[in-house]
């Protein structure tokens, strides 16, 4: 175990649902990220929060919208998706200054 | 052309074999360099970090960066089953700056 926690690991949803995406870190890191993975395609960054703020949005669609309630906690908000949208959507963390950030296991996403 | 290209394999080597992995990148203002490491249904972990230019050896792995040439490697020596994952260079200029990632290449190690 890294230290970060994502659930759910799966994740089936249709195009007129709204789900969300949890992810938790205990590691004490001031920063947290949204990551897209897909196939035959680098890590997309999609969000970065630092000290709780949003610092990056990477022109990533409204239907994707995160939250950062504290340090700890990072969420992603789904609504009205569209199949291109399944991926695996990973979290990761790190302390701002430092050498590596941490992921999580990530959340397979699908929509039908 | 990308910022960061990586060949995604797969590639298949015998057990025991040196296993050569590379990445060219664009952006001659990257400074740290990172592998990862994901095994499948998993998130990736940092395997090696480099600063600037040169080698760094962290056991069976030594990390190469070749900053005039804009290309990294990183090589297994003694490879096992074990290090089947897929394996992704990572870049970027600063420590603090968002990490560009390669697409990943998928290592198979046959026993």
């Amino acid at each position: 175990e890294t230290g970060v926690t994502q659930t759910p690991r799966h994740l089936v949803m249709g195009m007129t649902n709204k789900k969300s995406l949890k992810c938790e870190q205990h590691l004490g890191h001031n920063a947290m990220y949204w990551y897209k993975q897909s196939a035959k395609k680098p890590l997309e960054l999609m969000f970065v929060y630092s000290l709780e703020e949003r610092v990056e949005n990477n022109s990533v669609p409204s239907r994707f919208s995160p939250e950062c309630p504290n340090s700890s906690h990072l969420f992603l908000h789904l609504h009205t998706l569209q199949p291109e949208d399944s991926a695996l959507y990973l979290c990761a963390s790190s302390q701002l200054g430092g050498t590596e950030a941490f992921f999580g296991q990530g959340t397979r996403l699908t929509v039908v | 052309q990308k910022e960061v290209e990586q060949d995604p394999g797969p590639l298949s080597v015998p057990e025991g074999a040196i296993v050569s992995l590379n990445c060219t990148y664009s952006n001659s203002a990257f400074q740290y360099f990172m592998w990862y490491r994901q095994y499948s249904r998993k998130g990736p972990e940092l395997l090696m970090y480099t600063y600037s230019s040169g080698n760094k050896e962290d056991g069976r792995f030594t990390a190469q960066v070749d900053k005039s040439s804009k290309y990294i490697s990183l090589f297994i020596r003694d490879s096992q089953p074990s290090d089947s994952a897929t394996y992704l260079c990572a870049m970027n200029e600063n420590r603090d700056d968002k990490i560009i990632f390669g697409k990943g290449t998928r290592l198979h190690i046959l026993p």
